[in-house]
């Protein structure tokens, strides 16, 4: 099964600030790479599909980028609703497999 | 507008079965395949199966295969998921999401239903 590992696993930021989270695959998937975000108590919501390609009604503060088996998400510039957990899926390979999770906290 | 609404959730002894459904309505069902994702309590999200847009073909996570079957009825607009031989691990939230056009990714999500795994 291909691995999905998220770092960092916990981010501490302000509103405002630029954020990076980065997502490496355990061998090549192409750009086959989902970024979702989960609030707390919420079903998750898909930001980013295809790596980089952005889901309609998502901001354009967040973007993606990378491929083969870096990938990465970016906040531009954080806002209130913007803290919760995030998660890449991969989804060029059976089974399927989500990172571990990036929980983002507010400083 | 889609929506996803998932039942059948609940607490089981180890060993039993449980079957889950999802109505989907607001899209037409038949033409796209539906993913089965669970969450451990505090945990991440774990990819559990996906069925195609007319049932030929599903997919399983190793940690469930052999246990669970997904199926879908496309006359009932409904999606299943028969858990057979429940484990205290198997305790989680569990969401059907929309697939998008064969994919992989899912676009839609429900609001998931807590199954409990315990003696």
């Amino acid at each position: 099964d291909i691995q999905m590992t998220q770092s960092p696993s916990t981010l501490s930021a302000s509103v405002g600030d630029r954020v990076t989270i980065t997502c490496r695959a355990s061998q090549s998937i192409n750009t086959w790479l989902a970024w979702y975000q989960q609030r707390p108590g919420k079903a998750p919501k898909v930001l980013i599909y295809k790596a980089s390609s952005l889901e309609s009604g998502v901001p354009s503060r967040f973007s993606g980028s990378g491929s083969g088996t870096e990938f990465t998400l970016t906040i531009s510039s954080l806002q209130p609703d913007d803290f919760a957990a995030y998660y890449c899926q991969q989804y060029n390979f059976y089974p399927y497999t989500f990172g571990q999770g990036t929980k983002l906290e507010i400083k | 507008q889609v929506e996803l609404v998932e039942s059948g959730g609940g607490v089981v002894q180890p060993g039993r079965s449980l079957r889950l459904s999802c109505a989907a309505s607001g899209f037409t069902f038949n033409n796209y395949g539906m993913h089965w994702v669970r969450q451990a309590p505090g945990k991440g999200l774990e990819w559990v199966s996906l069925i195609a847009y007319d049932g030929a073909n599903t997919y399983y996570a190793d940690s469930v295969k052999g246990r669970f079957t997904v199926s879908r009825d496309n006359s009932k607009n409904t999606l299943y998921l028969q858990m057979n031989s429940l484990r205290v691990d198997d305790t989680a939230v569990y969401y059907c999401a929309k697939d998008q056009y064969s994919s992989g990714w899912c676009d839609y999500w429900g609001h998931g239903t807590l199954v409990t795994v315990s003696s």
